[in-house]
């Protein structure tokens, strides 16, 4: 009964590269959201998704990042050309059904990947 | 706008009890979620309150007053693993289940 699934765990790149962070849901879930934790600072909403679908991106900078949950395969979050201010823990949690019935869990977390730009 | 506030940290002694407050404004809201964060790890649930009054779980206890737009966790018989942050989030939604996280209380429990 695996949980949320997060890779890489930690992960370092030089300002101006690229990172991926990958997140496969519970099995059976098809909604994922993705948080970021800043150090000393709470979780803040990024994006949330559906199969093939960016349902609410709001929490999202407009420049540099980007999410997908295609039909095959986990939810990705892109950061383009980062820089040290990405330097972050970014959570992905997965639903069944958002405001669905009881158990009223609605979403379960994954470890996080911990980015840390140099 | 939205804002959760809760206190930053709190200590109490082992066995013992303690409240963990939380006040919220958002745009809209459907319900009110207490996670548990350890060091390094991932929240797990605690419990979600959408009707007023008191939900009992064990040692933990939440309590929701819509109108005032306050929300509190409720500790009994603390445990040294109890040593922990706690996060206050308000379901923004009923249709997308945003959560909106307050910054957490890091309780420690003292022997």
């Amino acid at each position: 009964n695996a949980g949320v699934m997060q890779n890489p765990r930690h992960l370092v790149r030089r300002r101006g590269q690229e990172a991926r962070l990958r997140c496969s849901p519970m099995k059976g879930h098809s909604h994922v959201y993705w948080y970021r934790q800043l150090p000393e600072e709470g979780l803040k909403f990024m994006v949330y998704l559906q199969k093939e679908n960016i349902i609410d991106e709001s929490g999202m900078p407009k420049e540099r990042f980007s999410a997908e949950f295609p039909k095959e395969g986990p939810s990705i979050l892109r950061i383009q050309q980062v820089v040290r201010g990405d330097s972050a823990a970014y959570f992905c949690a997965s639903s069944p059904n958002p405001g669905g019935g009881p158990p009223k869990e609605t979403q379960y977390f994954g470890p996080g990947t911990r980015l840390l730009v140099l | 706008g939205q804002n959760i506030d809760q206190p930053t940290e709190m200590t109490a002694t082992e066995g013992a009890i303690v409240q963990i407050n939380c006040t919220y404004q958002t745009s809209g809201f459907n319900g009110l979620f207490w996670y548990q964060q350890h060091a390094g790890e991932a929240p797990t649930f605690l419990s979600y309150n959408v009707l007023d009054g008191l939900e009992e779980k064990g040692r933990f206890s939440s309590f929701l007053s819509r109108s005032k737009g306050y929300s509190y966790l409720l500790l009994k018989e603390l445990q040294m693993k109890d040593s922990a942050s706690y996060l206050c989030a308000a379901e923004s939604s009923s249709n997308t289940g945003k959560l909106i996280f307050g910054q957490g209380t890091t309780l420690q429990v003292k022997p």
